[in-house]
């Protein structure tokens, strides 16, 4: 138990539609990254928001985006959506900035999206 | 930049065996190594964590894994599995004091444990 949780836990969407997804992190946890799992793969870092900031991306066009709230929960929000946009999506949530050497990170159990 | 590859998408193992699950890593700057764990249609859970000192690392669940720098390695074995650590195993790696968490992870290994 990470103490970070999901919402919702599956999701079906067409293609073109938006979508939000919802992460908790534990409390004072002032960085949460986003990941996609697609079939088959490992996951692939999305992006991360420190206080309410984004401070680093991966390789994800714009239509993906994100929001921290002050009361340490985050979304992730996909316009227009693709069918590749089919994956597990992550959340983890960290106490600092990766200043630390004995900082990690903790996992929900993820968002399942399906677009057809 | 980094990359991970793990050298075997599936082990087939039977209870009581030891196992080891392979990762290479290749970066250009210096990182920390993780084990994650996920188990079917659950999150990930770490397993272990190699950031410096002694290249043995042991985990939770008796996982052990060793940093191989000059192989670029870092191999997670257990020397007797069960049937509860079926389940997907992924390498990853994230740049040491970069303040970033992003973790650039490699595509899994399947373990299966045989009764």
């Amino acid at each position: 138990e990470t103490g970070v949780t999901q919402s919702p836990t599956h999701l079906i969407k067409t293609r073109g539609q938006q979508v939000t997804l919802r992460c908790s992190s534990q409390s004072g946890h002032n960085t949460v990254s986003w990941y996609q799992q697609a079939l088959g793969q490992g996951p692939q870092f999305i992006f991360q928001y420190y206080r309410e900031e984004e401070n680093g991306r991966g390789n994800f066009p714009p239509r993906f985006s994100g929001l921290q709230f002050p009361n340490y929960s985050s979304e992730l929000n996909v316009n227009a959506l693709e069918l590749d946009d089919s994956a597990l999506y992550l959340c983890a949530s960290s106490p600092g900035l990766a200043g630390g050497p004995e900082e990690t990170q903790y996992f929900g159990p993820g968002t399942r999206l399906l677009v057809l | 930049a980094q990359s991970v590859t793990q050298l075997d998408s599936q082990v087939p193992v039977f209870e009581e065996a030891p196992v080891e699950l392979r990762c290479n890593y290749s970066s250009s700057v210096s990182v920390y190594l993780f084990w994650y764990v996920q188990y079917p249609n659950q999150g990930l859970q770490l397993l272990l964590k190699y950031l410096s000192g002694s290249t043995l690392v042991k985990g939770i669940n008796g996982f052990e894994a060793e940093f191989n720098k000059s192989q670029t390695s870092f191999h997670l074995r257990k020397p007797s599995v069960h049937i509860s650590d079926t389940a997907e195993y992924f390498c990853a790696v994230r740049p040491s004091g970069a303040g970033s968490y992003q973790l650039t992870f490699g595509k899994g290994t399947k373990l299966s444990v045989i009764p």
